[in-house]
């Protein structure tokens, strides 16, 4: 069974522009959720999708938004990029058929610089 | 809010020998999961063990076992027989039960390097 996947892998912008980053989940997995990892941070909660919708969200401005498709791929998007926003961001999906279902599994993430 | 807090930014080891990660982590909730995430240097983050609150027999995988201690929300990891490969940064994680959705709560990690 293929993994969580991420696109792109790594890239560089400039503050201002704005980046979108996909992830594609395990076959089966219907939530998806997305973390910034910084050094010293640890890992922030962005946003979690089931079934396309929105079901929670982190602590993060505006700037950061989320979709999911029908087919459980995720999207996240960062506009008018700042220098603070270059971080490691993980895509995690997890099966969550059962309410004691919690387990994430990983991408490798997408390394975003900006300059 | 939940918080997990992990005070040991780096940890090192002699390979073959014993090694103890500490997590506390700060909650109202009653139901609850805790996780210990290995994230290598390749970054792909993965599994290495998970506590149920309610259990109150410690999870045990191998040579990774914790010590869950409810009462003064501490959750730590011992790896024995440390290896090479064991080498990585570990996160503690929270997931509180019963609520809409997933959403885990993090610590800052805890660098360990496994040495020959």
């Amino acid at each position: 069974k293929a993994g969580v996947t991420q696109t792109p892998r790594y890239l560089i912008k400039t503050r201002g522009q704005q980046v979108t980053l996909s992830c594609s989940p395990i076959s089966g997995h219907r939530s998806v959720s997305w973390y910034q990892q910084t050094p010293g941070q640890g890992l922030q909660f962005l946003f979690e999708y089931f079934s396309e919708t929105q079901r929670n969200k982190g602590n993060f401005p505006g700037r950061f938004s989320g979709r999911q498709f029908s087919n459980s791929r995720s999207e996240m998007n960062v506009s008018t990029l700042e220098l603070g926003d270059s971080a490691l961001y993980l895509c995690a999906s997890s099966l969550w058929d059962r309410i004691t279902e919690g387990e994430l599994f990983f991408g490798e993430g997408s390394r975003l610089t900006v300059l | 809010a939940q918080t997990v807090t992990q005070s040991q930014p780096e940890m090192s080891v002699q390979e073959a020998e014993t090694v103890t990660l500490s997590c506390t982590y700060d909650t109202s909730e009653s139901n609850y999961y805790l996780f210990w995430y290995k994230q290598p240097p390749s970054r792909q983050m993965i599994l290495v063990i998970r506590q149920e609150a309610y259990k109150q027999q410690n999870a045990t995988e191998n040579r990774f076992s914790v010590n869950f201690q409810k009462a003064a929300k501490s959750f730590s990891l011992k790896i024995s027989d440390s290896q090479l490969g064991d080498t990585a940064m570990y996160f503690c994680a929270f997931m509180k039960l019963g609520g809409t959705g997933n959403q885990f709560y993090f610590g800052t990690g805890t660098s360990l390097t496994v040495i020959p």
